[in-house]
């Protein structure tokens, strides 16, 4: 079982290039994520999806958008990449338990994709 | 102001040392708390996770939650090289919303 895979591991952009990262899951988990984690700002949402066919905005949504046509994938895409996006990228997806007599979740990371905007 | 804050660090101790990591929170609605941590270059693993007040604890490690004072600790008995990491804490309000994530604690435990 792998997981979640991120590719790719690490990219180089030109500004003003459009780039997607790819996020795959083989746990089939419904709800997904995309962090930015950036030095002293810890991570940051920017999209999330509770299920198929649903996304939502997260705390620094401008400049990204996302997809989620099946379960298993969630890519994120920087239509004109800008250098303030320079970043490290996790994807994440989140699986669902019952503590304390409620239903809760917990999220598990990819590997991240480091991204530097030129 | 972030609502959650962690001191950032570096934090530096020899091996078998009591480590004390922290955070603090503004929301009086979060009720789960999680720590992750991250080995470098790697994404953030689910280390331990609380709901509202008291104490977990799992082999060294050590959560605890005191809502009165919106205070969340780790604490890592008998430190060793491989805890070497940066530490977040996070905190949601329910089951199904947002995590909010700390800035991270890095640690390094000195053999």
């Amino acid at each position: 079982i792998a997981g979640i895979t991120q590719a790719p591991t690490s990219q180089i952009l030109a500004a003003g290039r459009r780039m997607t990262l790819r996020c795959t899951q083989d746990m089939r988990h419904n709800a997904m994520y995309w962090y930015r984690q950036d030095l002293g700002l810890g991570l940051r949402l920017i999209h999330y999806s509770n299920t198929a066919g649903t996304t939502g905005k997260g705390e620094v949504p401008d400049g990204y958008s996302v997809s989620r046509a099946n379960t298993d994938d969630f890519p994120l895409t920087l239509a004109s990449a800008v250098p303030s996006q320079t970043s490290v990228y996790f994807c994440a997806s989140s699986d669902t338990f019952v503590w304390a007599g409620a239903v809760t979740d917990t999220q598990y990371f990819g590997p991240g994709t480091r991204l530097t905007v030129l | 102001q972030k609502e959650v804050e962690q001191d950032p660090g570096p934090l530096s101790v020899p091996e078998g040392a009591i480590v004390s990591l922290n955070c603090t929170y503004s929301n009086s609605a979060f009720q789960y708390f999680m720590w992750y941590r991250q080995y470098s270059r790697k994404g953030p693993e689910l280390l331990m996770y609380t709901y509202s007040s008291g104490n977990k604890e799992d082999g060294r490690f050590t959560a605890q939650v005191d809502k009165s004072s919106k205070y969340i600790s780790l604490f890592i008995r008998d430190s060793q090289p491989s805890d070497s990491a940066t530490y977040l804490c996070a905190s949601k309000e329910t089951s199904g919303s947002r995590l909010t994530f700390g800035e991270g604690t890095q640690l390094t435990v000195n053999p």
